[in-house]
């Protein structure tokens, strides 16, 4: 138990289907991160917020939605997706943005686009 | 550009000792971590390392040399539960990390 934690653990939709990813922590953390991990790649930082400011979007594509209504949660929202789009979505926080603090990671949700 | 190598995957015997190395290339260097990630699990936290040297944590070490862009997480009296895939990140100077692939370790009986 990491202190961050994701739901659902697994996800299956189809490419015209909407849906969300949630992430929750409990750690007093003001950064919070979505990653992408496919099998054999670096993880691919997706989108940073900090104190609950979206700071960074690393060229995602706007089929990929992130919510970040207070400092404790983080949502993914997901639409018309591709099957390349199937991998691990990892949440993470640290406490703050711009430190070498260490991240904390949630279990991920594997989601598979058919 | 800003880049990670580390090792596909390894094979090391239940009880030996097995090293990981990892080289980087990034703008600028605010340290380099270590993480441990189980099948199915999240990544977990193992080390930090910004200053040159060896920071040891009881079974697990781990070394950094700046000048060369170089860092090993080192393993003693591995344990099956050791089996899992470790992960290598250096934070750049915008404090922003660089990931490496990742290696696969498998421990034998």
């Amino acid at each position: 138990e990491t202190g961050v934690t994701q739901t659902p653990r697994h996800l299956v939709m189809g490419m015209t289907n909407k849906k969300s990813l949630k992430c929750e922590q409990h750690l007093g953390h003001n950064a919070m991160y979505w990653y992408k991990q496919s099998a054999k790649k670096p993880l691919e930082l997706m989108f940073v917020y900090n104190f609950k400011e979206q700071t960074e979007n690393n060229s995602v594509p706007s089929r990929f939605s992130p919510e970040c209504p207070n400092s404790s949660h983080l949502f993914l929202h997901l639409h018309t997706l591709q099957p390349e789009d199937s991998a691990l979505y990892l949440c993470a926080s640290s406490q703050d943005r711009g430190t070498s603090a260490e991240a904390f990671f949630g279990q991920g949700t594997r989601l598979t686009v058919v | 550009g800003q880049n990670i190598d580390q090792p596909t995957e390894m094979t090391a015997t239940e009880g030996a000792i097995v090293q990981i190395n990892c080289t980087y290339q990034t703008s600028g260097f605010n340290g380099l971590f270590w993480y441990q990630q189980h099948a199915g699990e999240a990544p977990t936290f193992l080390s930090y390392n910004v200053l040159d040297g060896l920071e040891e944590k009881g079974r697990f070490s781990s070394f950094l040399s700046r000048s060369k862009g170089y860092s090993y997480l080192l393993l003693k009296e591995l344990q099956m539960k050791d089996s899992a895939s470790y992960l290598c990140a250096a934070m750049d100077s915008n404090y922003q990390l660089i990931w490496g692939a990742g290696t696969k370790l498998i421990i034998k009986p």
